[in-house]
């Protein structure tokens, strides 16, 4: 059981927007900046969003990050088959001292 | 090139221990805090631990608290996981991560991952 709740798949056909939500509390998301990953099957994950909304050098402008309240979310337009991926979201917890992150989002492009 | 190499891992029994070793290459390793994140084969990822740059601040996960301990070596720019008292449950891929530049959890850079398994 993750801190984060994500919903374990999305989907969307090649130049669809799809998004991706995640959920916390007051003591995670709600007090604290939104970090999204890119796991690509078989590798590492990949930084794709820090601070919520903002992308590290390389990361297309496709992938845009949002944050209100205690719930974030990752949006991807112009999907691409190369944007086939597990999708995570993380944040500081000061309740539990500690990073938590999402389940993960199995995102396929139909 | 920026890089970081992880090492250590292997087959232990319960009750164990294995000392995880990452190298760092191609920055300041001492300038930026560093991470261990856990995942098992086909399922989430797991956050584990995290040092500050001068090793003076650290945080365990509670699942690992007392048992896996983080620290490094920045003259010798790697970073550590001392893991004691190993249980079946510890058995995942490990990851060593560095957080971007002036942030502490934004984990920019990853190592390929070393593979920890628990069993008798």
């Amino acid at each position: 059981q993750s801190v984060l709740t994500q919903p374990p798949s999305a989907s969307g056909p090649p130049g669809q927007r799809v998004t991706i939500s995640c959920s916390g509390s007051s003591s995670n998301i709600g007090t604290n900046s939104v970090i999204w990953y890119q796991q690509l099957p078989g590798a590492a994950p990949k930084l794709l969003i820090y601070r919520s909304n903002q992308r590290p050098s390389g990361v297309p402008d496709r992938f845009s990050g949002s944050k209100s309240g205690t719930s974030a979310s990752l949006a991807i337009s112009g999907l691409q088959s190369a944007d086939e991926a597990d999708y995570y979201c993380a944040a500081w917890d000061a309740s539990l001292n500690g990073v938590v992150f999402g389940g993960g989002t199995k995102l396929t492009v139909l | 090139e920026v890089q970081l190499v992880e090492s250590g891992g292997g087959l232990v029994q319960p009750g164990g221990s294995l000392r995880l070793y990452c190298a760092a290459s191609g920055f300041t390793f001492s300038s930026y805090w560093m991470h261990w994140v856990r995942q098992v084969p086909g399922k989430g990822l797991v956050w584990v631990s995290r040092i500050s740059t001068d090793e003076t601040t650290s945080s365990h996960a509670d699942s690992v608290k007392g048992r896996l301990t983080i620290s490094r070596d920045n003259a010798r720019n790697t970073l550590y996981l001392q893991m004691d008292s190993l249980k079946v449950e510890d058995t995942a891929v490990y990851y060593c991560a560095r957080a971007a530049s002036g942030t502490r959890n934004s984990l920019e850079v990853w190592g390929q991952g070393t593979m920890v398994t628990v069993s008798s």
